[in-house]
């Protein structure tokens, strides 16, 4: 079955201590990207790949890193989380040929709280 | 900076024709505008994409003016199963089409 998976679905954690969420698809898409979804500011968009070793910066990039070293592949990291980043992550892949209108494929999402 | 803006809720009764405006005043002309639909716990499906005119597919229509500085999602017939919260999204623009700025949603809520 063609889709993104996320893992964990839910964590919990302190203020300081590193994550790694886990994105993967099996669709064999190229472009890979990371948003977040808050009440009232809808999805905005932290980071995105193009392809294997070539991401950049979205919307909100501030207390994120993110590697493409894998094409199935894209971990969205928080060195030192802090409680502005509770929110809920979604992950989403398309083919990349025509980003602008190519349909995006999105993962279940991963509810983080950082404490 | 291409920003939407949507309603924030509308209301609607199961049978009804609903529209949902979005205005995306800054759209550049390689933006086409697409619309998701989310469910609670889900991540947002595709439904509609379109550059300009009309489009319609097997589940809504999307009408976009000429000057495309607004898009209108059209579903007929809701039913309650169409309960959802709807976002506009268009690209970076010309030189960030690469990044995606979703509007912050329309709950539409189907009433039976």
């Amino acid at each position: 079955e063609a889709q993104v998976t996320q893992n964990p679905r839910y964590l919990i954690t302190v203020t300081g201590k590193k994550l790694t969420v886990t994105c993967s698809q099996n669709m064999n898409h190229e472009y890979m990207s990371w948003y977040r979804q808050d009440p009232g500011l809808g999805l905005r968009q932290i980071y995105y790949s193009m392809n294997v070793e070539v991401t950049d910066k979205g919307d909100v990039p501030e207390g994120y890193k993110v590697s493409r070293k894998e094409k199935r592949n894209f971990p969205l990291i928080l060195e030192s989380p802090s409680p502005n980043q509770t929110s809920l992550y979604f992950c989403a892949s398309s083919w990349g040929t025509e980003p602008s209108t190519d349909t995006q494929y999105f993962g279940p999402g991963t509810r983080l709280t950082v404490l | 900076l291409a920003k939407t803006t949507q309603p924030i809720s509308m209301d609607s009764y199961e049978g009804q024709e609903v529209n949902i405006t979005c205005s995306h005043n800054n759209i550049a002309t390689n933006d086409y505008i697409t619309w998701y639909q989310q469910f609670p716990s889900q991540g947002p499906r595709f439904i509609i994409q379109g550059y300009k005119t009309k489009v319609t597919n097997e589940v809504a229509s999307l009408f976009i003016p000429a000057d495309r500085k607004s898009s209108t999602l059209s579903l007929p017939r809701v039913s309650l199963s169409d309960t959802a919260v709807y976002y506009c999204l268009v690209g970076g623009g010309l030189y960030n089409f690469n990044k995606f700025y979703f509007g912050s949603g329309t709950k539409l809520n189907v009433k039976p």
